[in-house]
C-alpha cells in the first residue's frame, strides 16, 4: 500500500519562505508530483521530481530524497494569491502516469 | 484552447439513482483519469484508461463504472450501489510515461445525493 504524510495545516506571511514537508512509504516509487489546488478548483501541476535534488520554478522550488522518503516545496517570497491547498502526490507504477495523493497542506498567507 | 471540461458543475440526485458525469478534453492525451475528493481530503483514485477501449480499476472502483469508446471521452457512472457518493469528482488527462508527468484536470463536478 501507499501512505503520504504532509501538514494538515501551514500559515505564513506575505513575502515570507515556507516550506511544506511530505513523507512517503509506497510499494512502488518512480516520482514526487505537487499540485495547488484553491477553494472549488482544480488542482493544477507545480513541480515533479524523480531524481534526487532540488528543481527550480520561479518562485516555487521541489526538493526529493529517495533515500529518506521525503520531499518538500519551498515557497518563497509569499503572496496573498499562494493561498491555497497543497497536494503531494507519488506516480506509483512503471508504464502509467498514476497518482497517489496525500490529504493537502493548507496553506494560509497573511498580510 | 485546449482543456479538459466536465459537465455538469452542480448535479443533484435522488438516492437510488444512477447518475452519468461527463468528461471531455482535446489535449489529444492517450491516459485519462477519474478522481473523488471529500472536504478536507486529498483525491483518491476511482478509474483511469490508458488507450481507447481499456480501463482500469483504481483505489476505490466499487460502485463506480466507466467507458473509454472515445480517445476524448471518459464518462463515470456514479451506481445506486456507492454508499456514499456525494463528493466532488474530477477528471484529468496526461500524456504517456516518457512524454510528460503532468495530470491537467477539469473543473470538477458537485454532485449531492439525498
Amino acid at each position: 500500500g501507499q501512505s503520504l504524510e504532509q501538514p494538515s495545516e501551514v500559515t505564513a506571511v506575505e513575502g515570507a519562505i515556507v516550506q511544506i514537508n511530505c513523507t512517503y512509504q509506497t510499494s512502488g516509487f518512480y516520482g514526487l508530483s505537487w499540485y495547488q489546488q484553491h477553494d472549488g478548483g482544480a488542482p493544477t501541476f507545480l513541480s515533479y521530481n524523480a531524481l534526487d535534488g532540488l528543481e527550480e520554478t520561479g518562485r516555487f522550488s521541489s526538493f526529493l530524497s529517495r533515500s529518506d522518503s521525503y520531499g518538500y516545496l519551498l515557497l518563497q517570497e509569499l503572496q496573498m494569491k499562494d493561498s491555497a491547498s497543497y497536494f503531494c502526490a507519488v506516480r506509483v507504477r512503471t508504464g502509467a502516469n498514476n497518482l497517489f495523493f496525500g490529504t493537502g497542506t493548507r496553506l494560509t498567507v497573511i498580510p | 484552447d485546449g482543456g479538459i471540461t466536465q459537465s455538469p458543475k452542480y448535479l443533484f440526485r435522488k438516492e437510488g439513482q444512477n447518475v452519468t458525469l461527463s468528461c471531455e478534453q482535446n489535449l489529444n492525451h492517450d491516459a485519462m483519469y477519474w478522481y473523488r475528493q471529500d472536504p478536507g481530503q486529498g483525491l483518491r483514485l476511482i478509474y483511469y484508461s490508458q488507450i481507447v477501449n481499456d480501463f482500469q480499476k483504481g483505489d476505490i472502483a466499487e460502485g463506480y463504472s466507466v467507458s473509454r469508446e472515445k480517445k476524448e471521452s471518459f464518462p463515470l457512472t456514479v451506481t445506486s450501489a456507492q454508499k456514499n457518493p456525494t463528493a466532488f469528482y474530477l477528471c484529468a488527462s496526461s500524456r504517456r510515461p516518457g512524454q510528460g508527468n503532468e495530470q491537467y484536470f477539469g473543473p470538477g463536478t458537485r454532485l449531492t445525493v439525498t
